[in-house]
């Protein structure tokens, strides 16, 4: 079974509209964290947000925030104000306990913003 | 420097060569990772070093694929007898390290793409 899903393989936004990306996740495990990364098309990974799985409150870091819905097992990124730069791969990415030190990652979503 | 390093940045090799890509992770990173990364999908993990010890390898998808941190420091991840099937981007990432229960982002390189002919 897959442990992250994300189910939009691409996604259009206006400039300096508000994106929501989806991502659900697969875990038996209570500790768990949830991490978004960007990555343009010159292939760095950037690290955007963290949400661990018994912070009680949604993680926010500038224009990201993540919609987390623990009975859901959902981890929305929400982008505010996008911009130009925000066009890139978007992937969502857990780490529980039985992963041991590794990271699953989704498919990922590529976000192309319009100006 | 101040993120992690890899080279070469693009590798072309000819069916059955081998092959040495090299990962520099932030200094004083403990957690080392090695992803493979095919075109249009998420990075899949392949293995895992914790400074010199490498922990986990369950993700190496054949004996070809060897790594190696034998400082602690800088790796190399060697392919041998290279398949058509090696072609990928391969990503090096480093943590800070990792407690039970404590999470850390993982900080990526730029990647080393990879051609098999």
């Amino acid at each position: 079974a897959q442990k992250i899903t994300q189910t939009q393989p691409g996604m259009f936004v206006q400039e300096k509209e508000a994106v929501t990306l989806d991502c659900t996740y697969d875990t038996s495990d209570p500790s768990y964290g949830l991490f978004w990364y960007k990555q343009p098309s010159s292939g760095e990974m950037i690290f955007l947000i963290y949400q661990g799985s018994y912070d009680q409150q949604n993680a926010t870091e500038g224009r990201y925030s993540l919609n987390f819905q623990k009975a859901r097992k959902s981890a929305n990124l929400v982008i505010s104000a996008s911009q130009l730069g925000d066009s890139a791969m978007y992937f969502c990415a857990m780490r529980d306990s039985a992963a041991g030190n590794q990271f699953y990652f989704g498919t990922g979503t590529s976000l192309t913003v319009i100006p | 420097g101040a993120g992690v390093s890899q080279s070469p940045r693009y590798k072309v090799a000819k069916r059955g060569q081998d092959v040495a890509l090299r990962c520099d992770p932030i200094s004083g990173h403990v957690s080392l990772f090695w992803y493979q990364q095919a075109l249009g999908q998420g990075p899949e993990f392949l293995t895992y070093f914790q400074n010199e010890a490498q922990l986990d390898k369950s993700g190496l998808p054949s004996d070809r694929f060897f790594a190696e941190r034998p400082e602690g420091s800088v790796s190399t991840l060697k392919i041998q007898r290279t398949q058509q099937e090696d072609s990928a981007v391969y990503l090096c990432a480093s943590s800070l390290y990792l407690e039970q229960g404590r999470n850390q982002p993982q900080h990526f390189g730029d990647g080393t793409r990879l051609s098999i002919l």
